[in-house]
């Protein structure tokens, strides 16, 4: 049931675009993004709900596919303040637990 | 932002001794929180699932018995780690579902801070 993220890691310049993903092998009823750095908790970015949904928030955006397995997280132009490592998590139906992927470490160079 | 505390941020406790971590949901009421386990530059293991008034729902291999869950108001459940062992340390993050998000059909979660704890 644990999504599978990829990729596993990833260093950047700063300016530089990356593309996290995120997949199911069933029907997801909702994706979480979270970016958590070291020693801290997780925190919130975005939830997805429908499929073909794409919202974003400054220059960190996703994306949730038409079938609903597969979900995408956009950085562009990277900030140094984007390092750290990215989870998603995915639930399966409204109200359920949410399972996090193994998480994708961003490193941002300068 | 909903924000979730806990408390403490750290402890340092002796083989066999029980620990108490506290979390709470700041301003939101919290029917719903999960605690969570998490080894160094290792995912988010979810340990259990804290209904406010109902007992936990543990996840398979978590043992109810020792890592006792309770969740006895809409904005506090607490997590006590009973005789603990070297290898219960471990960063300990508990999240809330915030159900007053709008037109969400999915309730944002927001994690507590963290708690590290080291058994010696």
């Amino acid at each position: 049931q644990q999504p599978v993220q990829s990729p596993q890691a990833v260093i950047l310049r700063e300016g530089e675009d990356a593309v996290i993903n995120c997949s199911s092998s069933k029907a997801l009823y909702s994706v979480h993004w979270y970016r958590q750095k070291h020693g801290e908790a997780p925190v919130f970015l975005m939830i997805l709900l429908k499929g073909g949904e794409q919202k974003g928030h400054d220059k960190i955006s996703a994306s949730f596919n038409e079938k609903k397995q597969q979900s995408s997280l956009y950085l562009t132009a990277s900030q140094l303040s984007y390092s750290g490592t990215y989870f998603c998590g995915t639930e399966l139906d409204r109200d359920d637990k949410i399972i996090f992927g193994k998480g994708t470490r961003l490193h941002i160079l300068p | 932002g909903a924000v979730v505390s806990q408390h403490p941020s750290w402890v340092i406790c002796k083989s066999g001794t029980s620990v108490k971590i506290e979390c709470r949901s700041l301003d939101f009421q919290a029917t719903t929180m999960f605690w969570y386990r998490q080894f160094p530059k290792q995912s988010l293991m979810l340990m259990a699932t804290s209904n406010e008034g109902s007992k936990a729902t543990y996840e398979q291999g978590v043992e109810k018995d020792k890592f006792l869950i309770n969740h006895a108001s809409l904005t506090l459940s607490t997590l006590t780690v009973t005789s603990a062992h070297p290898e219960d340390s471990s960063f300990y993050i508990c999240s809330a579902r915030d159900p007053g998000q709008g037109a969400h059909r999915a309730y944002e979660q927001y994690f507590g801070p963290g708690t590290r704890l080291t058994v010696t």
